[in-house]
């Protein structure tokens, strides 16, 4: 079947707008990732949806950072008056079961490049 | 951020060779995840391991989850010029996963 989408794969925005990053999961996992790379680097955690709900949102750097997953299956990720350090790639990914299992299937990314 | 130690940072071997690359970390983790990612995409997932020293192949790719569950391993046998990428190595712990900052492999024709 499909893998994880994301999309848009690429977005240059301005300091100090606001940017909205989708995801699409696998079909039928039921829990959904957020991570951050940059450049050099492995990717960091942000935020674990498991269902509909926010299961650890700890690793958000700071309350511009948002994510929903309304319907428990695409989610999107919120930055609001970004800054030029929240340049890097946006990767998302998806898993069947966390508790038992935790193979998660990651998506292209997004690379987010702030001016 | 939590980043596991990967080992070695690069590596440039010749086609044909064993490659062996490792993880360690201070953190005790349930799961232990290898991914290679090329440019410009995602991370793909190679061996997945879940038990203290579990032993675990895929194909050319064989990997092992350390007894103190703080470390894993990663061996790649008879190098082929597609094995070029970056590695990482990930522990599990809770749901999210720590990453390593990763092993770049080249192979020489």
């Amino acid at each position: 079947g499909a893998g994880v989408s994301q999309t848009p794969s690429n977005k240059v925005t301005e300091k100090g707008k606001y940017v909205e990053l989708r995801c699409d999961p696998i079909s039928g996992h039921t829990a959904l990732y957020w991570y951050r790379q940059s450049l050099g680097q492995g990717p960091e955690f942000l935020i674990y949806f498991q269902g509909t709900g926010a299961a650890d949102d700890s690793g958000l750097p700071n309350d511009r950072f948002f994510a929903v997953r309304p319907e428990g299956s695409v989610s999107t990720l919120k930055i609001q008056r970004t800054e030029r350090g929240d340049s890097a790639v946006y990767l998302c990914a998806s898993s069947f079961d966390p508790q038992s299992y935790n193979e998660q299937f990651f998506g292209p990314g997004t690379r987010l490049t702030v001016l | 951020g939590q980043q596991l130690n990967q080992s070695p940072q690069s590596m440039f071997i010749q086609e044909g060779e064993d490659v062996s690359m490792n993880c360690t970390s201070s953190s005790i983790f349930n799961t232990w995840l290898w991914y290679k990612q090329d440019p410009g995409e995602g991370p793909v997932l190679l061996i997945a391991l879940y038990k203290a020293g579990e032993l675990t192949s895929n194909g050319r790719l064989t990997a092992q989850f350390g007894i103190t569950r703080k470390d894993s391993f990663l061996n790649i046998s008879a190098s082929i010029p597609s094995d070029v990428g970056i590695y990482f190595c990930a522990g599990g712990h809770t749901g999210k996963l720590i990453f390593g900052q990763g092993t770049t492999l080249q192979v020489k024709p």
